[in-house]
């Protein structure tokens, strides 16, 4: 256990289905991520939100949706997704955006869509 | 365009020494991660490298060389629970991190 927790570990999701991915840190950390990582590719950093303030969009698709409610809690609202959406999604945090020490990534939640 | 490259796969024996390089070209740079991940686990933190030269934390060693844009893990006594993924990462100028795929690395008895 890193202290960042996704939940679910998996999900399988048809293209028309509605779901949400919730990550959740009690380090105190001020910066929270996500990230997709598929197999054989470097992370993709999707959204970047720091004091529960959006920072970073890297031209995500609008059927990815960010939550940002607290600076504990994290949501990925996922809609009308794509096969090729299909991935390990990773949530990360640092106590600042330019931590030395790195960031604490979630173990992640492997989404299949079907 | 930046790029980070890293092999896709190494394999090395039980106890023994394995090297994993990684080269980058990033707009500027602000320090080199190394992280480790387990199949179906969270990436963790191994070493953050800002000046050239060798850091060692246990079995585990990272050196970079920021003028050739070189960095290497090295990992020694190699144990099978060193089977995993090593990422290689990079702060650019704009304090982006970018990041490598991943090399995994399969450890024989």
């Amino acid at each position: 256990e890193t202290g960042v927790t996704q939940t679910p570990r998996h999900l399988v999701m048809g293209m028309t289905n509605k779901k949400s991915l919730k990550c959740e840190q009690h380090l105190g950390h001020n910066a929270m991520y996500w990230y997709k990582q598929s197999a054989k590719k470097p992370l993709e950093l999707m959204f970047v939100y720091n004091f529960k303030e959006q920072t970073e969009n890297n031209s995500v698709p609008s059927r990815f949706s960010p939550e940002c409610p607290n600076s504990s809690h994290l949501f990925l609202h996922l809609h009308t997704l794509q096969p090729e959406d299909s991935a390990l999604y990773l949530c990360a945090s640092s106590q600042d955006r330019e931590p030395s020490y790195g960031y604490t990534f979630g173990s992640g939640t492997r989404l299949t869509v079907v | 365009g930046q790029n980070i490259d890293q092999p896709t796969e190494m394999t090395a024996t039980e106890g023994a020494i394995v090297q994993i390089n990684c080269t980058y070209q990033t707009s500027g740079f602000n320090g080199l991660f190394w992280y480790q991940q387990h199949a179906g686990e969270a990436p963790t933190f191994l070493s953050y490298n800002v000046l050239d030269g060798l850091e060692e934390k246990g079995r585990f060693s990272s050196f970079l060389s920021r003028s050739k844009g070189y960095s290497y893990l090295l990992l020694k006594e190699l144990q099978m629970k060193d089977s995993a993924s090593y990422l290689c990462a990079v702060w650019d100028s704009n304090y982006q991190l970018i990041w490598g795929a991943g090399t995994k690395l399969i450890i024989k008895p």
